[in-house]
């Protein structure tokens, strides 16, 4: 594998379900970064991780639940959605934190 | 706060035609500018980058932009489309400090045969 990776492709789920994202990059870099692509809406930065520490958490709802267990992995756990929350979720992936960040294939969740 | 602001959500051109998608920024400092471009159910690909070095940046796929400060723009072009083209660009802008980039809202590019 090559890249950011997302598994995960597509995830059907009902606002009663637990589960989880996956994202690894294969780049060697320290920083990851969760986005949420929704339709017509510009990409919106959920979280950032460096070196494992979350330093960004930009007003994302409680319901959404990020981790980062080492420098290479991301997940972001999900309970409890509402249909709003019906998106394409975008890992990305950076050297550094100011450096050009590369981005995984996404992750398509539905929330019936 | 930074913002960036694309011109125009559908560009649709025919094959070998001029590309131009537009960019413009709102900052009085200088920023780093990119382009990304989305393929149907794919996640976004890097197409070029502005650091400075250059105003006029190439980048993959036959693609350049154009810095130009005094417009406080940076608009994409490539002189002849290939079907292969057709896909969503998205225009970004972050500092030299800060690793938030902010997205434009993107423009769907169809290529007509």
């Amino acid at each position: 594998e090559t890249g950011v990776t997302q598994t995960p492709r597509h995830l059907v789920m009902g606002m009663t379900n637990k589960k989880s994202l996956k994202c690894e990059q294969h780049l060697g870099h320290n920083a990851m970064y969760w986005y949420k692509q929704s339709a017509k809406k510009p990409l919106e930065l959920m979280f950032v991780y460096s070196l494992e520490e979350r330093v960004e958490n930009n007003s994302v709802p409680s319901r959404f639940s990020p981790e980062c267990p080492n420098s290479s992995h991301l997940f972001l756990h999900l309970h409890t959605l509402q249909p709003e929350d019906s998106a394409l979720y975008l890992c990305a992936s950076s050297l550094i934190l100011t450096d050009t960040q590369y981005f995984g294939p996404g992750t398509r969740l539905t929330v019936l | 706060a930074q913002s960036v602001t694309q011109l125009g959500s559908h560009v649709s051109v025919s094959e070998g035609a001029l590309v131009l998608l537009r960019c413009n920024y709102s900052s009085s400092v200088p920023p780093y500018l990119f382009w990304y471009v989305q393929y149907p159910n794919q996640g976004l690909q890097l197409l070029l980058k502005y650091t400075s070095a250059a105003t006029l940046v190439k980048g993959i796929n036959g693609f350049e932009a154009e810095f130009k400060k005094s417009e406080t723009s940076f608009h994409l072009t490539k002189p002849s489309a290939h079907m292969s083209d057709a896909a969503e660009y998205f225009c970004a802008v972050s500092y030299s400090n800060d690793y938030k980039l902010s997205f434009g809202a993107g423009t769907t590019v169809t290529v007509r045969a």
